[in-house]
Formats: structure tokens, sequence, C-alpha cells
């Protein structure tokens, strides 16, 4: 039961290039959320989607960040023209729709992207 | 005020003493709370959530709740050297807009031989 992938697991990208983060849950879940950790900072919520909507994104810096969930596909974070302040490690939780686990997030192995 | 607050430690416990990670929160509304365990370079684990007012046991981890006091603790009995990491406490103020988890900035514990 492969749990919640993310890739690539490290990302360069230079000031000014796109930064593509691929987030897939868990089988059986349909909900999907993104942290940002900074360094020497806590996990920071991001935003939360289910398939083809984004249902919370008020963590979410107001330029140059956007985020989707297709019907197909991963979940995507996508940021824009990076700056340095963009480095950090990225996770990716899913939880499922229903049941006794519902609120229970499980974490992926993160992305972490530098910004040289 | 933050949210969830945390000591950052680090604690140190020697092997095979209980281990005490406390957090606590702001917001009254917190529903649900939770306790992940992040090895350095890691992704955050989930060990324990907890729903209800007192005692939550699994293994050699307990969580307790006390929302009257807005008080989160996890105790780990017989601490191993494994057992070393930062300890995040969570929190999730159920809203229209989904589930999303408020972390502390967690405790760094360490287990010593």
């Amino acid at each position: 039961n492969a749990g919640v992938m993310q890739n690539p697991r490290h990302l360069v990208r230079r000031r000014g290039q796109e930064a593509r983060l691929r987030c897939s849950p868990m089988k059986g879940h349909s909900h999907v959320y993104w942290y940002r950790q900074l360094p020497e900072e806590g996990l920071k919520f991001m935003v939360y989607l289910q398939k083809e909507n984004i249902i919370d994104e008020s963590g979410m810096p107001k330029e140059r960040f956007s985020a989707e969930f297709p019907k197909e596909g991963p979940s995507i974070l996508r940021i824009q023209q990076v700056v340095r302040g963009d480095s950090a490690a990225y996770f990716c939780a899913s939880s499922p729709s229903l049941g006794a686990n519902y609120n229970e997030q499980f974490f992926g192995p993160g992305t972490r992207l530098t910004v040289l | 005020q933050k949210e969830v607050e945390q000591n950052s430690g680090p604690l140190s416990v020697p092997e095979g003493a209980i281990a005490s990670l406390n957090c606590t929160y702001s917001d009254r509304g917190s529903q649900s709370f939770f306790w992940y365990r992040q090895y350095s370079g890691k992704s955050p684990e989930l060990i324990m959530f907890i729903y209800s007012n007192g005692d939550k046991e699994d293994g050699r981890f307990t969580a307790q709740l006390n929302k009257a006091s807005q008080y989160v603790s996890l105790l780990i009995r017989d601490s191993q050297p494994s057992d070393s990491a930062t300890y995040l406490c969570a929190v999730i103020h159920f809203t229209g807009g989904g589930n999303k988890l408020t972390f502390g900035t967690g405790t760094q514990l360490k287990v010593e031989l």
C-alpha cells in the first residue's frame, strides 16, 4: 500500500525560474494538503484541495504561488519566478474522505527546493 | 501569542526513562489534536491523535488532553535512543473550509545512553 508520493525529492532552481512540485495522495485519499517548512521554522499550511477544487488557500502567498489537483493525475504546487526565500521543504499530506481516519493526515517525503 | 506553543528543547532524558512533551494552544475552538515525530531531514510521521479529554494510550505512547486548560501532552515510556527526534504538536479547528493542521515549532527530544 503505497504512501503519499512526492517528486522530485530535491529540486534546484535559479532565481526567476519556475518550480513544479508534484504529489500523489495515498490510494483511496481524495484530500490533499500542502505545507511548507522553512529552515528552523515550523510547518505552515499553504493550501487544501480536493479533486478539481481548491477548498482553502488561506496560507498561500498572494503572488507567484498556485496549486491544482486535476481530475486525473497528481496535485501540483507551482511557484513562478522563484526567489531565494522560497528555499524550503514542501510537504504534501493526504487524508481520506470518510471514515474514522477522516482527520488524519499522512505526509509524503517532501520536496526540498533550493533556489540559487 | 502563537496558536500552538511548544518548548523547543532540547529535552534530554536517559534511556528507559519517561519523556514528557507538552503543548498549549490558544484557540478554544480546536477540536482535534495530533502528535507527529520528525527525524532530521525527514517528513512528519503521525504518532497519535486525540479528540476527547483524558488519556489515550498506544504502546509506549500516551496522549493527554485537557481542553479546559488548553493543554495536550505526549508521554513516551521506556524511552529509546531511536525516539530521539523532533516532536510536533498540531491542532485542527474545523471550519467549512477544511481540516488544516496548525503546528507548533516542535520539541527536540534526545534520549541518552
